[in-house]
């Protein structure tokens, strides 16, 4: 079946720095990839998807690149802010399906 | 104006009681959808439904079932509450398609004496 790894948290950096938190993925079909954020007290929310190998997707000073050949999708931003500290989910949806698969989730917390 | 909203927001239940957790969606999304999530697991998907009267297996489906009596309902029943199933649930709601974004409710916080 279709799995998620994803970088265990909790993770924690000082505001202005940089962050990555890998995403690997194992599908045997030729998946939409997707980063989604979940805020303390809240459901997760999409921060952004990408249907299509080597293409980028961003929001939020967030961006992850689909690599087919790697099969990651890695999500980083240049310098994290307070307002980052979340839990973030890596999350695949097979090609003409759309069950969603996610990863065990990173928490992020962002000290001032 | 959540589009969608899950109720009751917190519960207490007994084990062998029986509990139903309630979701309502204004997105006018045809399909719908229940995870659990709990620590070192994520997000995992219980049932889903297409639309009114149609509901699915997810892929952890044992202990509960699902109702879907019209476009913007859709319930998850525990018949007999175990405290394996002390999780908080979430609900979801989408078009289809496997571009799919999914709308997720606030959750509900499950708790089995």
């Amino acid at each position: 079946g279709d799995s998620v790894t994803q970088t265990e948290g909790p993770v924690t950096l000082s505001e202005g720095t940089s962050l990555t938190v890998n995403c690997s993925y194992e599908t045997k079909q030729y998946p939409t990839l997707f980063w989604y954020v979940q805020y303390p007290g809240e459901g997760p929310q999409l921060l952004f998807k990408v249907p299509k190998a080597n293409e980028k997707g961003s929001n939020r000073g967030f961006e992850a690149t689909y690599n087919k050949e790697a099969t990651s999708f890695h999500l980083q931003k240049a310098s994290v802010q307070e307002s980052d500290s979340a839990v973030y989910y890596c999350a695949l949806s097979p090609y003409m399906g759309y069950k969603l698969t996610f990863g065990t989730g990173t928490s992020l917390l962002v000290d001032p | 104006e959540a589009a969608v909203t899950q109720s009751p927001r917190n519960k207490v239940a007994v084990t062998g009681g029986k509990v139903t957790l309630s979701c309502n969606q204004t997105n006018n999304h045809n399909n719908m959808y229940w995870y659990r999530q709990d620590t070192g697991h994520g997000l995992r998907l219980i049932h889903y439904s297409y639309g009114a009267g149609s509901t699915e297996k997810g892929d952890i489906p044992d202990g509960y079932k699902a109702s879907r009596p019209s476009q913007e309902n859709f319930s998850l029943i525990l018949e007999l509450a175990t405290p394996s199933q002390t999780s908080v649930y979430f609900c979801a709601s989408g078009e289809g398609g496997n571009q799919d974004t999914q709308y997720f409710g606030p959750g509900t916080r499950l708790l089995v004496l």
